[in-house]
This record gives structure tokens, sequence and C-alpha cells, in this order.
């Protein structure tokens, strides 16, 4: 089934330390997205991409980057990881058409040690 | 600007009985409007949308929402209430194409189902 696929789906670091976390879609979809959760509260968009296209939200730290090599493929890069960093991470992808929904990933819960 | 609100963060509801979580929307345009479910430690999964069309839209798992323009609103609504259906809802609203490709969440609504 085609699908948007997160991995790792629990990921531990330690303070400081650089992690990555990964995202792929078999949708074909051109926009993906990076959310932050916490704690049951609404999705944060941290960022996006329309193809290339790279579009950072004004509020997100600098500490969060993200790479897109092909339509397939996003990663989330947190340069150094700090307590409050610790949340679900959700990726999700969707045409550019107006009237498609958002397709999301299992999310990605990250630990921060 | 697009935006939507949950002004319930909670609803209890007996198993069984019909079930209502509401949202109601501001947008500039056509609203294209979604409600999402959440359960622990997962993504969200889509329910159903409004684009145009059937003010009545129905979706997964038994789900309905009904798109009222006079009153702005988007109620998610379910006949028969599961304990299963115990979960973190989220309506959310789309930039109209070409415009962009944000959607907007609302806050959340949790749902208790009370065997």
């Amino acid at each position: 089934d085609a699908m948007v696929i997160q991995n790792p789906r629990y990921q531990v670091t330690q303070f400081g330390k650089p992690v990555t976390l990964s995202c792929s879609q078999t949708l074909n979809h051109n926009v993906m997205y990076w959310y932050q959760q916490k704690s049951s509260q609404a999705p944060k968009l941290l960022f996006h991409y329309y193809d290339k296209d790279f579009n950072n939200e004004a509020d997100t730290p600098d500490n969060f980057q993200s790479r897109r090599p092909n339509t397939s493929f996003c990663f989330l890069d947190i340069r150094s990881p700090g307590l409050g960093d610790a949340a679900m991470y959700l990726c999700a992808t969707s045409s550019r058409t107006g009237n498609t929904e958002a397709f999301f990933g299992q999310g990605t819960r990250l630990t921060v040690v | 600007a697009q935006s939507v609100a949950q002004p319930e963060d909670q609803v209890n509801v007996a198993e069984g009985n019909p079930l209502t979580v509401k949202c109601t929307y501001s947008v500039s345009g056509n609203p294209y409007l979604f409600w999402y479910v959440q359960y622990p430690n997962r993504g969200l999964q889509f329910l159903l949308k409004y684009i145009t069309g059937d003010n009545l839209v129905k979706g997964s798992y038994g789900f309905e929402a009904e798109f009222n323009k006079s009153q702005t609103s988007f109620h998610l609504k379910k006949p028969s209430a599961l304990v299963s259906d115990s979960a973190l809802y989220f309506c959310a609203v789309r930039d109209p194409p070409n415009t962009g490709n944000q959607f907007y969440f609302g806050t959340g609504t949790s749902l208790t189902v009370i065997p």
C-alpha cells in the first residue's frame, strides 16, 4: 500500500548529540511536511517542501534543519538536541491541489537524555 | 488567514450514545476542511473532508461531519459511540489552491467513550 513511513518509531538521543529522523513516501506527493507535537497538543509545523522549494516557519529554531534529496525522502536533522526538543515528530505529505488531505506517517517519538 | 477552533478540550460520552466534536472555522474564500483522529503514539489518521457539494460528509469508521456555512462550523458526529473511538480529534483547514500548502490544525479534542 502507498504510505508514509517514518524511521525510527522511537529514538533516544543524548543531550547535544546530533540526530536525524527520516521519512519516505510512496505516494509521489510533491509536498512534504515536518511537524513537532508535544503532549497531545496540536501539531506545530516546522517546515515544508514543495518539490525542492524549502519553506521554513518563522519560529522554527535554527537547531532544526531539513533535507529532501528526492521526491520520496525527507530528513529532519536536529543539530544539538535539548531537553525541550523531546516530542513526537510527524512527517506528512500531500499533493499540491487544495482538495487533498495530508497523509501522515506513524511518527517518531524522540527522547533526549 | 485560515484558522479553526475546537472549543472543547475534552468530550465524554457514554458508549452507544451519539457523539459530537465541535469545530468552527475562519477562512478567506472557500473552506477546505478536514478531520483527523490520533491514537496514542501514532500519527494522525484522516477521517473525512469537505471540499464542496453536500453539507453532510461521510467518512471512515461511521463518522460524519456537517458543514454549516452560516455558522462557519464543521462538527464531527457519530450516531453511536464505541469505546474504541476514544482518541484525540483534530479539525484542520487547508490553504486554498495556489495560495499555499499549509494545513492549520485546531488545538484538539480528547474524546472519552465511557463503557
